[in-house]
């Protein structure tokens, strides 16, 4: 099936640094990529979903301005963690969207990336 | 807003036990469910899933029935196996919109 992976798996950084994460969709071409955050013992809540050739759309709650997503090319994401704090630490996953834009019936997750900020 | 509540894990059986894990939703309208299973060190896979109410989702031995009268999901599997050591994830979504997932259910089957 389809391969989505991300980069780095697991990062630590200090606080004030940022961090970019990347994701990948490596044998198909993703229109749509989403990034979701997962708390320990807590669901994925979707962050942005990102389109290629566009801006994100950020859901509710979420800072654009600290989490910035490109999404340059079709196998292309990157999430980047801007000034990165203690509360940012968390599980970051990546998704991508094969199926055409804006169904999500056919969503590949990446094996996601853990950042512990200090 | 929608939610999904699973039943909280971790939840350990020995090998060919029967597998309940519950999931109920609330949403409006007609949501399609889901099931993902995460297997360690790997992304989340879709597992099954059911679009309309009475449908049952089925793949590897595991199945869901959308129940509407109960708003509930939940998955079944007759016979585990070590190799069905995951985190499993129930999900709902409305139209186009986007994924809501429950808080995932740690399942450790011992041999």
């Amino acid at each position: 099936g389809a391969v989505v992976s991300q980069h780095p798996s697991r990062v630590i950084c200090k606080s004030g640094t940022s961090v970019k994460i990347e994701c990948r969709s490596l044998d198909f071409q993703a229109t749509t990529m989403f990034w979701y955050r997962q708390f320990p013992k807590q669901s994925l809540m979707l962050m942005a979903t990102s389109n290629e050739g566009s801006k994100a759309t950020y859901e509710q709650g979420v800072e654009k301005d600290k989490f910035l997503i490109n999404h340059a090319s079709l196998t292309l994401s990157t999430l980047t963690v801007t000034s990165a704090h203690p509360e940012d630490s968390s599980f970051y996953i990546c998704s991508a969207n094969g199926g055409g834009r804006g169904t999500t019936d056919t969503q590949y997750f990446g094996p996601g990336t853990r950042l512990t900020v200090l | 807003g929608d939610s999904v509540t699973q039943m909280e894990g971790p939840v350990t059986l020995s090998e060919e036990a029967f597998l309940t894990i519950n999931c109920t939703y609330t949403a409006t309208g007609y949501p399609s469910l889901f099931w993902y299973v995460q297997y360690p060190g790997e992304g989340l896979q879709l597992l099954l899933k059911a679009t309309k109410a009475d449908d049952k989702g089925s793949n590897k031995g595991f199945e869901a029935t959308y129940r509407k009268e109960t708003t509930s999901f939940h998955l079944e599997k007759g016979s585990v196996q070590v190799s069905d050591s995951a985190v499993y994830f129930c999900a709902l979504r409305r139209g186009a919109q986007k994924l809501v997932f429950g808080q995932g259910t740690r399942l450790t089957i011992n041999p």
